[in-house]
């Protein structure tokens, strides 16, 4: 059964700490994409990938990082110096990087602080 | 640069009756655009694109989309509401990459008894 699962469903930071949220997928796409979601506004993409070892900053890249060593795992690492990390996050994937293919979205997980 | 506008926050509708959400946007280039639902707290699903083919597009759970470039607009409609479309709907135009998804800020849609 292919898909793209988002791992933990709940998460929860403490002040100072490092975070890392799960993102897999089996549908052999090259890229994949991470957004946050606050209530009330459209996603807003964190960081993309258009390959393995490779990936690039979108429109609100400060305070996380990325990495991709597999074409199937893209993981987001909230950091501290991410002030204000309570949102929604998104994870994506489509078949390669180009306008026209659809992104396909996984359940999500969802970042609350403590 | 690619812009979206959903011209309504939240739309409330009775069951049985017809269901419009509007979309409007921006785009430098030939767009591609998309509506996507989000059901609370999931992931989004696509309903629908249009990529430059016919400019009436249908798709699942009988919702269809009308591309109006000289309106630049692509509204979502449904000629009938179930309960199951209570949801969050987005509306997305494409630009030349997949990075740049311009997501609009979503409709809320609720379906009466």
């Amino acid at each position: 059964d292919g898909g793209i699962t988002q791992s933990p469903k709940y998460l929860f930071r403490k002040e100072g700490q490092n975070v890392t949220l799960s993102c897999e997928q089996n549908l052999n796409h090259d890229a994949m994409y991470w957004y946050r979601q606050d209530p009330g506004q459209g996603l807003r993409l964190i960081y993309y990938s258009q390959i393995v070892n490779d990936f690039q900053k979108g429109d609100i890249a400060e305070g996380y990082s990325v990495s991709r060593e597999k074409k199937e795992s893209f993981p987001l690492t909230v950091t501290s110096a991410q002030k204000n990390p309570t949102a929604f996050y998104l994870c994506a994937s489509s078949i390669g990087g180009t306008t026209q293919e659809t992104q396909y979205f996984g359940p999500g997980t969802r970042l609350l602080v403590l | 640069a690619q812009s979206v506008t959903q011209l309504d926050s939240h739309v409330s509708v009775s069951e049985g009756t017809p269901v419009l959400l509007r979309c409007n946007y921006s785009s430098s280039y030939s767009p591609s655009l998309f509506w996507y639902v989000q059901h609370p707290n999931k992931g989004l699903q696509l309903l629908l694109k249009y990529t430059s083919a016919a400019t009436l597009v249908k798709g699942i759970n009988g919702f269809e989309a009308e591309f109006k470039k000289s309106e630049t607009s692509f509204h979502l409609t449904k000629p009938s509401a179930h309960m199951s479309d209570a949801a969050e709907y987005f509306c997305v135009v494409s630009g030349a990459y997949g990075q740049n998804f311009v997501f609009g800020p979503g409709t809320r849609l609720s379906v009466l008894p």
